[in-house]
């Protein structure tokens, strides 16, 4: 099965600074990758997307890059505020049969004010 | 309606009661998901339904009930539960089983005593 890692697991920046977060995967199957962000106690909210068929998306401050060749894709968010602090999961998922969303292990972003 | 709504919000059972959590959507999804989140891990898949019928069970164990009345609604139904099945259940929807972006619940907060 899809095997997903993720790196670092905690990381500490400025604000105003940015911040970057890396993903692996195993399949070369996956297709779709989405980057969830979850607050203390809340729940999971997709922030951002990328599909195989594309290399990079930006949405304000948030982009996504992904390289298929080297199964890599980041997270990258510029000016970062303090509210950005919170854990996000990247993932993986592969579509047919059924559609099985793998997720990575999960950063602790903290934004110092 | 565009979110996805869970009872209760916190719940405190003991290892012989039986209870049920509920998950709820009006946004047309027809795929609906529950995922299982210990603290500081990512979410684990337990189940999927797909057109109201299930799809996908990963492994749970039958101390754990899935039920999916209509297209809108999923339960969870537990009993004689144990200490460590304590954690965040999620729920989830996407459109389709097969369409990508699955949208969460804010979870219900099992302890079992």
């Amino acid at each position: 099965g899809e095997n997903v890692e993720q790196h670092p697991s905690t990381l500490s920046v400025q604000e105003g600074d940015s911040a970057v977060i890396k993903c692996t995967y195993s399949d070369s199957a996956s297709n779709y990758f989405p980057w969830y962000k979850q607050e203390l106690g809340k729940r999971p909210q997709l922030i951002i997307d990328i599909r195989s068929n594309v290399g990079e998306k930006k949405d304000q401050r948030i982009a996504v890059t992904l390289n298929k060749t080297a199964k890599h894709f980041s997270l990258h968010i510029t000016e970062t505020q303090p509210e950005d602090s919170a854990v996000y999961f990247c993932a993986a998922s592969t579509r047919g049969g059924y559609q099985k969303v793998t997720f990575g292990t999960g950063t602790k972003l903290q934004v110092i004010p | 309606d565009t979110e996805v709504t869970q009872t209760p919000k916190h719940l405190v059972m003991g290892m012989t009661n039986k209870k049920s959590l509920k998950c709820e959507q009006h946004m047309g999804h027809r795929a609906m998901y529950w995922y299982k989140q210990k603290a500081k891990k990512p979410p684990e898949l337990m189940f999927v339904y797909s057109y109201e019928k299930l799809s996908i069970n990963e492994s749970v164990p039958s101390r754990f009930s899935p039920e999916c009345p209509n297209s809108s609604l999923l339960n969870l139904h537990l009993h004689a539960l144990q200490p460590e099945d304590s954690a965040l259940y999620l729920c989830a929807s996407s459109p389709d089983w097969d369409t990508d972006t699955q949208y969460f619940g804010p979870g219900t907060r099992l302890t079992v005593l």
